[in-house]
């Protein structure tokens, strides 16, 4: 059972380079999240997917788009990426009211 | 201010000994709360969740949540070096995503 699985695990952009995180879960959760996690910092919500079909903006939104393409899968875009968007990205899944589980996480750097 | 306090830390206790993190939030309609553990360069772990009231014992770990006070704690008994990590404190209200505090680092020593 691999839970909540996050590709790339690194990764280095040029500044305006376009890329995508791509995050699957086996669990059967309905809700899919993305999170971004700078130095010294708890994790900041980007967007969330309650559910196949819905995706709502979190806390810091701004220069990423996403797709819940199916109940697996949830992925995240940067369309133009730029150096403040340098951190440690990690998806997580929970079904109900159940807690969070996350991936092992994307670290990007951009340059 | 922030919605969820942490201290940054770091805590440093002795190897044996009882670590008290501590978490204070500003949303009252907050219904679950939860304490993750993230080693360095890792993801974070749950350690434990509790939703009502007074206190909640996991093995070593006990969770305490007081909503009159928008407080909820975690106490660690018995402290080892493999604890040593930095304990996030997370709450939600009903389906909505977590929102984390920053956490605290805890540094036990041997």
């Amino acid at each position: 059972n691999a839970g909540v699985t996050q590709t790339p695990k690194f990764q280095v952009l040029k500044t305006g380079q376009s890329m995508t995180l791509q995050c699957a879960q086996d669990m059967n959760h309905n809700s899919m999240y993305w999170y971004r996690q700078d130095p010294g910092m708890g994790l900041r919500l980007i967007y969330y997917s309650a559910s196949e079909g819905t995706t709502d903006k979190g806390e810091v939104p701004n220069g990423y788009n996403v797709s819940r393409l199916n109940k697996r899968e949830f992925s995240l875009r940067l369309e133009s990426a730029a150096p403040s968007q340098t951190s440690v990205y990690f998806c997580a899944s929970s079904g109900g009211n159940q807690p969070q589980h996350f991936g092992d996480g994307t670290r990007l750097s951009i340059l | 201010q922030k919605e969820v306090e942490q201290n940054s830390g770091p805590l440093s206790v002795p190897e044996g000994a009882i670590a008290s993190l501590n978490c204070t939030y500003s949303d009252r309609g907050s219904q679950s709360f939860f304490w993750y553990r993230q080693y360095s360069g890792k993801s974070p772990e749950l350690i434990m969740f509790i939703y009502s009231n007074g206190d909640k014992e996991d093995g070593r770990f006990t969770a305490q949540l007081n909503k009159a006070s928008q407080y909820v704690s975690l106490l660690i008994r018995d402290s080892q070096p493999s604890d040593s990590a930095t304990y996030l404190c997370a709450v939600t209200a009903g389906r909505r995503a977590l929102t984390f505090g920053s956490g605290t680092r805890l540094q036990v020593q041997p």
